[in-house]
């Protein structure tokens, strides 16, 4: 019953420094989101893709690209890490349609850019 | 304005406790709304979806009024494994993306 995984679940990163944060979920659902959180800001959403081949910016996409590789798989690239990236990063997937849009989380990972 | 706005908190109360939760959202073609639960250092996971008839699960009640673009959730009888932070999530013009509130944090203490 994985529903939702993502990896790494703790990475500190030097600054300047480039990562991939890997996602995948196993519900056949066709939306694929990345948030992060902040202390105070609540989740705010980086990117998502309504469906396989698509990708579109959200809130705050600066700094960070996404491939939606596959329908299962969803992955967010961090070129140049900056200070400011230091968040914990939630992977996400949903199925619009029949479901009320119920949205399901991984257990997110704690970045630290130092 | 904030698409989505909730209660600050954190809401101290003790067990056995009734506590109701406000949220308000600025779009008003705003298709789908939920409360979500968070624990600390756990993901977001769904608590109930909002209808506009209103809708009960066990001793949590939402309410959603459309005209005042105004959702509620109401706690009744709080358990110590109440304490949470409860966010309020509405749909956005896409359709595809959910806009989070900042969530209200909720202490039961004994």
């Amino acid at each position: 019953n994985a529903g939702v995984t993502q990896t790494p679940k703790f990475q500190v990163l030097k600054t300047g420094q480039s990562m991939t944060l890997q996602c995948a979920q196993d519900m056949n659902h066709n939306s694929m989101y990345w948030y992060r959180q902040d202390p105070g800001m609540g989740l705010r959403l980086i990117y998502y893709s309504a469906s396989e081949g698509t990708t579109d910016k959200g809130e705050v996409p600066n700094g960070y690209n996404v491939s939606r590789l596959n329908k299962r798989e969803f992955s967010l690239r961090l070129e140049s890490a900056a200070p400011s990236q230091t968040s914990v990063y939630f992977c996400a997937s949903s199925e619009p349609r029949g479901s009320g849009n119920t949205i399901y989380f991984g257990e997110g990972s704690w970045l630290t850019v130092v | 304005r904030k698409e989505v706005e909730q209660d600050p908190g954190p809401f101290n109360v003790p067990e056995g406790a009734t506590v109701a939760f406000n949220c308000t959202y600025s779009n008003s073609a705003s298709q789908s709304f939920f409360w979500y639960r968070q624990d600390c250092r756990k993901e977001p996971k769904l608590l109930m979806s909002v209808y506009s008839s209103g809708n009960e699960d066990g001793r949590f009640t939402a309410q959603l009024n459309r005209a005042s673009q105004y959702i509620s959730l109401l706690i009744r009888d709080s358990k110590l494994s109440d304490s949470a932070t409860y966010l309020c999530v509405v749909t956005s013009s896409g359709y595809s993306t959910l806009t989070f509130g900042k969530g209200t944090m909720l202490l039961v203490s004994p």
